[in-house]
């Protein structure tokens, strides 16, 4: 079955405390990317990849970094995270960059 | 004022009930446009996808584009219970280099009732 998986769905973590959120997925994509979903400010970017080793800022990259080492796995890491990175996260690939085809189930995320 | 708006709704149908569902956007460079229906606590799932203006019909759903007034649309028929969900409008403009940014809109709720 085509998908992305995102792991953990659900996290509390602490203020500073690194953490990372992992996305894979198996259609051999080579696009992905990383959203956040806020009430009353809906989906937006953080970043995307348009392949191994190419990645790029969306439209809020402040304090979260990413990596592509490999086609199928794009992590979003939180190198210190803060009560405003509280969110819904989703990543997304596609086979092309013109729209994003598959999402993942969402990690929401709580930083107290 | 925003690149894409969307009525927020919530919308509330009865079942068998014919859904129209619509965003305006500012941008005229705009030329890819998606339909996305996302369920509560999932991710968004794409519906329909069309290029620059025209409709696109799959199954119940059908997709319009008018760039002439900068309106997308998307119509529903015979509209079920399982039809209750968010859609989130979504479009993009091919920039230099290939790359291509996605215009979100905030999405309309829906709820068709049985």
């Amino acid at each position: 079955e085509a998908q992305v998986t995102q792991n953990p769905r659900y996290l509390i973590t602490v203020t500073g405390k690194k953490l990372t959120v992992t996305c894979s997925q198996n259609m051999n994509h080579e696009y992905m990317s990383w959203y956040r979903q806020d009430p009353g400010l809906g989906l937006r970017q953080i970043y995307y990849s348009m392949n191994v080793e190419v990645t790029d800022k969306g439209d809020v990259p402040e304090g979260y970094k990413v990596s592509r080492k490999e086609k199928r796995n794009f992590p979003l890491i939180l190198e210190s995270p803060s009560p405003n990175q509280t969110s819904l996260y989703f990543c997304a690939s596609s086979l092309w960059g013109d729209t994003e085809a598959f999402f993942g189930q969402g990690t929401r995320l709580t930083v107290v | 004022q925003k690149e894409v708006e969307q009525d927020p709704g919530p919308l509330s149908v009865p079942e068998g009930a014919i859904v129209s569902l619509n965003c305006t956007y500012s941008n005229s460079a705009f030329q890819y446009f998606m339909w996305y229906r996302q369920y509560s606590r999932k991710g968004p799932e794409l519906l329909m996808y069309t290029y620059s203006s025209g409709n696109k019909e799959d199954g119940r759903f059908t997709a319009q584009v008018d760039k002439s007034s900068k309106y997308i649309s998307l119509f529903i028929r015979d509209s079920q219970p399982s039809d209750s969900a968010t859609y989130l409008c979504a479009m993009s403009e091919r920039n230099a280099g290939n790359n291509r940014k996605l215009i979100w809109g905030l999405g309309t709720s829906l709820a068709v009732n049985p």
